[in-house]
């Protein structure tokens, strides 16, 4: 699976918006880029996907690049709640019948009221 | 709407007692089922998956094992409890229906091996 790189850890201040990177350099043509959070003591939560476009949902807005090398997963308004360790995760689509996601060690946001 | 449950939320055990986990999920047919353990301060490690009744594939050889029983019903197991063991147990699901491999987590078990 291609790799990504995020920064370990962020800071935000309670209703900015926040951008989250993730480089991907090895990224491949099919592979889609998930975002995935993990607040404190809960199991991971999925947040949004993509593949070439922009996309937006309820939770965040998620940028990609136009060589797809890297993508900025965007919270418009951070609240304490956002608080949560954010994974960025490659996948490429039904890769065989098992659909395994790896986790690397992600970005610790915290938010400052 | 789909639903995972994990029970028990929390578990105390003592070294060399077994250990039983359950994973259920309800609202789905025929999903693709995880396990996953994430040791304090640590990623998540995928320990087992399964593609269908009485199918499981192991990802770390270990004193765990999984089974699934049921289509919706994943449960992991030990005979004997290391210390090692101890960490935060995640289930979670994937529609094969969907071709970008999202995966929905349960609320996981903490458990402690003393």
């Amino acid at each position: 699976d291609a790799k990504t790189t995020q920064p370990n850890s962020m800071e935000s201040n309670e209703e900015e918006p926040v951008h989250l990177p993730c480089n991907h350099s090895t990224i491949s043509g099919t592979d889609y880029i998930h975002w995935y959070r993990q607040l404190p003591s809960q199991g991971p939560e999925y947040v949004i996907h993509g593949l070439t476009s922009n996309v937006n949902n309820r939770m965040a807005s998620l940028a990609i690049a136009e060589d797809r090398k890297s993508s900025t997963l965007i919270l418009h308004r951070a609240t304490l709640r956002d608080a949560a360790v954010y994974y960025c995760i490659l996948r490429p689509p039904g890769r065989g019948s098992q659909g395994n996601l790896i986790f690397g060690k992600g970005t610790k946001l915290s938010v400052k009221p | 709407s789909q639903t995972i449950h994990q029970w028990p939320a929390t578990l105390v055990q003592p070294v060399g007692s077994p250990l039983s986990l359950e994973c259920t999920v309800e609202g789905t047919s025929n999903p693709n089922l995880y396990w996953y353990r994430q040791a304090a301060g640590r990623g998540l490690q995928l320990l087992f998956y399964s593609v269908g009744i009485g199918q499981i594939s192991s990802e770390v050889p270990q004193n765990l094992s999984a089974s699934r029983p049921q289509d919706r019903q994943f449960i992991l197991s030990s005979k004997k409890l290391l210390l090692s063991d101890s960490g935060f147990y995640l289930c979670a699901w994937r529609s094969i229906r969907v071709l970008t491999d999202t995966q929905y987590f349960g609320p996981g078990t903490r458990l402690t091996v003393l």
